[in-house]
């Protein structure tokens, strides 16, 4: 089973509509939480982070489930330059170097 | 500029013929970390290092060796590359100083062929 899992897509919504990504993790212990943006053969990139309380930058908002260990991504008014993967990123085991865990990406794609 | 440096971006190589990917880091980072992405698999590690000479296995890290002897430089030596090597290879490094802010800056890419 992969401990970050989510759903690959595509998701193909048009300019302005508000697009939802959820994600799962299997370790209950599971310290803290990441969006990661990956454009089409490009680097991944860190988009925001994800806080117990919930926390929005912009169009993007971020929300975390402890309780359902399942964290979320939503983008209002989606823009053509949103286009890319959203990788879902677990930090399992704090303070070790294999801190991270991704998850296998939602493939957003907005049409005009 | 700050960023991760990866070389080469592109290479096509046959079985059996030993390779390094380089990669080099400006930002005076104590973690470095190897990761390959292949489809419907996503980013897997294969190793990382908490400073200068210290390295760890990640998840997959068999066919590979890394070594850590410089801060800035964490390469990647595929002995003897295998068909099932030929992926997309990703090198990271983040500041760590005890406290994990969720900010790996990658490299662009090394794009493995193994014929």
């Amino acid at each position: 089973r992969k401990e970050v899992e989510q759903d690959p897509g595509p998701f193909n919504v048009p300019e302005g509509a508000t697009v939802a990504f959820n994600c799962t993790y299997s370790n209950s212990a599971s310290q803290s939480f990441f969006w990661y943006r990956q454009d089409c053969r490009k680097e991944p990139k860190l988009l925001m982070s994800v806080y117990s309380s919930g926390n929005e930058d912009g169009r993007f908002t971020a929300q975390l489930n402890r309780a359902s260990q399942y964290i979320s991504l939503l983008i209002r008014d989606s823009k053509l330059s949103d286009s890319a993967t959203y990788l879902c990123v677990v930090n399992e085991v704090p303070n070790a170097g294999n801190m991270l865990t991704f998850g296998g990406g939602t493939r957003l794609m907005v049409k005009p | 500029e700050a960023q991760v440096t990866q070389n080469p971006r592109y290479l096509i190589t046959v079985t059996g013929k030993k390779l390094t990917v380089t990669c080099s880091q400006n930002m005076n980072h104590e973690y470095m970390s190897w990761y390959r992405q292949d489809p419907g698999l996503g980013l897997r590690q294969i190793y990382y290092s908490m400073n200068v000479e210290v390295t760890d296995k990640g998840d997959v890290p068999e066919g590979y060796k890394v070594s850590r002897k410089e801060k800035r430089n964490f390469p990647l030596i595929l002995e003897s590359p295998s068909p099932n090597q030929t992926s997309l290879y990703f090198c990271a490094s983040s500041s760590y100083l005890g406290t994990f802010t969720g900010e790996l800056f990658f490299g662009e890419g090394s794009r493995l062929t193994v014929l």
